[in-house]
């Protein structure tokens, strides 16, 4: 069974820090892996998805890694902005489901 | 390009009464599309999937059911509401389970 986890569950910083923000997940034997960013009472935007042959995407500030091997990605978020924060989940294809994490709520404080 | 749509944003709705939450999909063809519920400083418990017209699957025993309608269209339904059906109800769709879109999501209420 999959199952993925965030740390932290929540990060507050300064403007202007760059961050990490981990995901791992059990079964290494996946097709890719998606960030989303989620506005509170909002849906999910997805912001990079990797797929299961890369190593890392980058989006603008954001560089995602992926290492399927130890079961981990990192996002990455480079001179971060007030507003970045939001709560920032992983995700990865099981079956006909994506199995989430619980989310890392990030607040950048200017 | 492709887009969804889900309605309504919010809902209150008494305990007893119906349930119809719609999504749809612009801009593709056979996507497969989801139900999730999002329960307040949880993660996204899937409910229900569907690959095709008529092909509806579902994850966890529950007192709602879904539809499909039309390839793009996808419906959330209950007969009669729990008060344990208040949450957060986002819709999404995905080409063949690779990269996954999502609504904008409904609050629901159940009073």
């Amino acid at each position: 069974k999959q199952e993925v986890t965030q740390i932290p569950a929540a990060l507050s910083v300064p403007e202007g820090e760059n961050l990490v923000l981990n995901c791992s997940f059990t079964d290494s034997a996946i097709y890719n892996l998606q960030w989303f960013r989620q506005d509170p009472g909002k849906g999910l935007t997805s912001l990079l998805l990797i797929q299961s042959s890369q190593r890392e995407q980058t989006s603008g500030r954001l560089n995602a890694s992926l290492d399927k091997s130890s079961g981990r990605s990192t996002l990455y978020i480079a001179a971060s902005q007030p507003g970045d924060s939001a709560t920032y989940l992983c995700a990865v294809p099981w079956n006909n489901d994506m199995r989430f994490g619980a989310g890392t709520r990030l607040t950048v404080k200017p | 390009s492709q887009t969804i749509h889900q309605w309504p944003a919010t809902l209150v709705q008494p305990v007893g009464s119906p349930l119809s939450l719609e999504c749809t999909v612009e801009g593709t063809s056979n996507p497969n599309l989801y139900w999730y519920r999002q329960a307040a400083g949880r993660g996204l418990q899937l409910l229900f999937y569907s690959v095709g017209i008529g092909q509806i699957s579902s994850e966890v025993p529950q007192n709602l059911s879904a539809s499909r309608p039309q390839d793009r269209q996808f419906i959330l339904s209950s007969k009669k509401l729990l008060l344990s059906d208040s949450g957060f109800y986002l819709c999404a769709w995905s080409p063949e389970n690779t990269e996954a879109f999502f609504g904008q999501g409904t609050r629901l209420t159940v009073v």
